[in-house]
C-alpha cells in the first residue's frame, strides 16, 4: 500500500538479545520519527530524521538505542543487549516536512522481551 | 510535570449523549495542536487540528484557550463507532523538526 510500513509487526526477544525495527516511510516522505508506545500511555518521542540526517535523538533512553537513515528513505531502530523496561510498541511516522504537514503512522512493532 | 497532561478516564457515556475532554500543556511557546483518535492496538490517526478561533468538523468541536493553555475536544450525539483513546497533541516548533508531544490519552467507551 502507500501508507508507512514497519516491520516486524511482533516481536518476541529474550532479555540480553538485540532487536531490529524496520520503517518504510510513504515514498517521498523527508521527515520520518520514531515514537515509543508503553501500556497505557501516550507515544513517545525517540528520534527524527531530515532525509538520513539525524537531527535529534533527544528522546532515545538510553545508548543501547541506535537508529540510522542511511539513505534518507528506510529507516532502523536497533535496541541492543534488551531490558524488560524495552517492551512497548514502536511507531514510525512519516511526513512530507514541511511546515505542518500531518504526520502518518505506521501500524507499529509490538516488541515484547521476555 | 508531564508535558501535555489528559484525564485518562475512562469516560463511558451512552450513545447520544454529549462529552467533552481536556488537555493542558506546559510550553507556552507550543505552537501547534491537534486531536488523535487511537483504536486499540492501532496506531494514533489524526482527529482534528486545533485553532484559537475554534475549529468544528461534523459532531467534533475542538477549541484551544492559549492564555490558559488548555485544550479541550467536544463530541456531539455520540456513536459507538466513537470509541477510543483521544491523544491531545502539541508541536513545539513548526520550524523542521515537528515532533508530537502527545498526553497521555483518554478512553472513551460510548455504551449502547
Amino acid at each position: 500500500g502507500a501508507g508507512v510500513s514497519q516491520s516486524p509487526r511482533y516481536k518476541v526477544a529474550k532479555r540480553g538479545q538485540d532487536v531490529a525495527l524496520r520503517c518504510d516511510p510513504i515514498s517521498g516522505h523527508v521527515s520520518l520519527f520514531w515514537y515509543q508506545q508503553a501500556l497505557g500511555q501516550g507515544p513517545e518521542f525517540l528520534t527524527y530524521f531530515q532525509n538520513e540526517a539525524q537531527l535529534d535523538k533527544s528522546g532515545l533512553p538510553s545508548d543501547r538505542f541506535f537508529a540510522e537513515r542511511p539513505e534518507g528513505s528506510v529507516s532502523t531502530l536497533k535496541i541492543q543487549r534488551t531490558q524488560q523496561e524495552d517492551s512497548a510498541v514502536y511507531l514510525c511516522a512519516s511526513s512530507l516536512g514541511q511546515q505542518a504537514q500531518p504526520q502518518h503512522f505506521g501500524d507499529g512493532t509490538r516488541l515484547s522481551i521476555l | 510535570r508531564k508535558e501535555v497532561e489528559q484525564d485518562p478516564g475512562p469516560f463511558n457515556v451512552p450513545e447520544g449523549a454529549t462529552v467533552a475532554f481536556n488537555c493542558t500543556y506546559s510550553n507556552s511557546a507550543s505552537q501547534s495542536f491537534f486531536w488523535y483518535r487511537q483504536d486499540c492496538r492501532k496506531e494514533p490517526k489524526l482527529l482534528m487540528s486545533v485553532y484559537s478561533s475554534g475549529n468544528e468538523d461534523g459532531r467534533f468541536t475542538a477549541q484551544l484557550n492559549r492564555a490558559s493553555q488548555y485544550i479541550s475536544l467536544l463530541i456531539r450525539d455520540s456513536k459507538l463507532s466513537d470509541s477510543a483513546t483521544y491523544l491531545c497533541v502539541v508541536i513545539l516548533s513548526n520550524f523542521g523538526n515537528e515532533k508530537l508531544t502527545f498526553g497521555t490519552g483518554t478512553r472513551l467507551t460510548i455504551i449502547p
